[in-house]
């Protein structure tokens, strides 16, 4: 089954204590993106990567990372996470290039984070 | 700066009822406009909008864009409990850039 697949799906931790929240698709997508929702704001984009080893900041990068070593896997990482980024977070892929640009995005089902 | 705007940002009606939901967008570049729709989880793809004036239709809900007026809208009709969610518009832009995303339409269809 295509899927796009987050882990965890709910996290309460601490400020300040490093944590990863992994995204891993099955499509053989090129372009994959992290997204975190939060209310009256929509989906807001944090990074997104057209394919291995290419990254690019989108609208709130600040106070996250993330690699992309493999095409299948693009992990979201808070090195020192604060309340300020407690969220919903969402990953999405799609596929990507000049003849597949215009593809719509599948989504993970979704990362509950809390920061305390 | 790119953004996408939505309304109403909530919307209450009663089964049966036909809702039509906006979208209205200013962005640097575009290549296609999209529709989603958000239960409980995970968005799900409606609509890919690319050309004005062609509709696209899926059972009771179909969407249309206008790019001279840079809008489109969703509607549906006959509206069911099951299409309460959030409705999502975003904007795809040409390669190499990220979407924006409307912060939604909260959709509630009473019996």
């Amino acid at each position: 089954e295509a899927q796009v697949t987050q882990n965890p799906r709910y996290l309460i931790t601490v400020t300040g204590k490093k944590l990863t929240v992994t995204c891993s698709q099955n499509m053989n997508h090129e372009y994959m993106s992290w997204y975190r929702q939060d209310p009256g704001l929509g989906l807001r984009q944090i990074y997104y990567s057209m394919n291995v080893e290419v990254t690019d900041k989108g609208d709130v990068p600040e106070g996250y990372k993330v690699s992309r070593k493999e095409k299948r896997n693009f992990p979201l990482i808070l090195e020192s996470p604060s309340p300020n980024q407690t969220s919903l977070y969402f990953c999405a892929s799609r596929f990507f290039g000049q003849t597949d640009s215009n593809q719509p995005q599948h989504f993970g089902d979704g990362t509950r984070l809390s920061i305390l | 700066e790119d953004k996408v705007v939505q309304s109403p940002l909530s919307l209450v009606v009663h089964e049966g009822d036909t809702v039509t939901l906006n979208c209205s967008y200013e962005v640097t570049n575009f290549r296609s406009l999209l529709w989603y729709k958000q239960e409980k989880k995970a968005p799900t793809f409606l609509f890919m909008l690319t050309s004005s004036g062609i509709e696209k239709k899926s059972g009771r809900l179909s969407s249309i864009l206008d790019k001279k007026e840079l809008f489109s809208i969703l509607n549906i009709t006959a509206t069911q409990t099951g299409d309460s969610a959030v409705y999502l518009c975003a904007v795809a832009p040409d390669y190499g850039q990220n979407f924006v995303f409307g912060p939604g339409t909260r959709l509630s269809v009473l019996p």
